[in-house]
């Protein structure tokens, strides 16, 4: 089975300029998160999807950040304009609850941005 | 909120010995599920390990069991007959169970290393 899958693995950007990462979950996982994951840090949650629908955005910083699942499959997150701080790795996760009562996220290999 | 403490940034084991990392979490909920993370080098977080804090037998996967100490609020993770693979970063995650709140809370982590 294909895991989480994510692109680009590496970004360089100037600031100020637009940047998009791509996420395809593993086939059939109903929910999907992206996460930033600051130097030295451990991951934090920027929003989570249930399906097509943003059931958990309140940490996305909406100024500048945008994300869409369209047909709950793939999801797309962008930043405009990118700000030198914005430089860290995002990660996509995904899960299902198909048995049992924990539905364990399984991540992708993130995407690490840098803003110039 | 709760909160996940990791107070060990980093650690070493020899080759084929045992280390533990220690994890503790502050909550008012009574079941809830713990997990240990690990993070290569190459970025991709793969899970080592979960508890149900329901449960009170601890959970093992091979090399990897935990010490779950509900009352203390304790999650630490042994790694036994330790080999190089293992060495990467390490992260002690917690997930409130039940409701709508699907949302990992990690610590900052810990960075093993494995001596040959």
């Amino acid at each position: 089975e294909a895991g989480v899958v994510q692109s680009p693995r590496y970004k360089i950007i100037e600031k100020k300029q637009p940047v998009a990462f791509w996420c395809n979950p593993i086939s059939g996982h109903n929910t999907l998160y992206w996460y930033l994951q600051n130097l030295g840090q451990g991951p934090e949650l920027l929003i989570r999807y249930e399906n097509e629908e943003a059931v958990d955005d309140s940490q996305l910083p909406k100024d500048r950040f945008s994300a869409e699942r369209l047909k709950g499959v793939d999801s797309t997150l962008k930043i405009q304009p990118a700000e030198l701080g914005d430089s860290a790795v995002y990660l996509c996760a995904s899960s299902s609850r198909t048995s049992g009562r924990i539905d364990t996220q399984y991540f992708g290999p993130g995407t690490r941005l840098t803003v110039l | 909120a709760q909160t996940v403490t990791q107070s060990q940034p980093e650690m070493s084991v020899q080759e084929a010995e045992t280390v533990t990392l220690s994890c503790t979490y502050d909550t008012s909920e009574s079941d809830y599920y713990l997990f240990w993370y690990k993070q290569p080098p190459s970025r991709q977080m793969i899970l080592v390990i979960r508890q149900e804090a329901y449960k009170q037998q601890n959970a093992t996967e091979n090399r990897f069991s935990v010490n779950f100490q509900k009352a203390a609020k304790s999650f630490s993770l042994k790694i036994s007959d330790s080999q190089l693979g293992d060495a990467a970063m390490y992260f002690c995650a917690y997930r409130a169970s039940g409701g709508s709140n699907y949302k990992l809370t990690f610590g900052k982590g810990t960075l093993l290393t494995v001596n040959p």
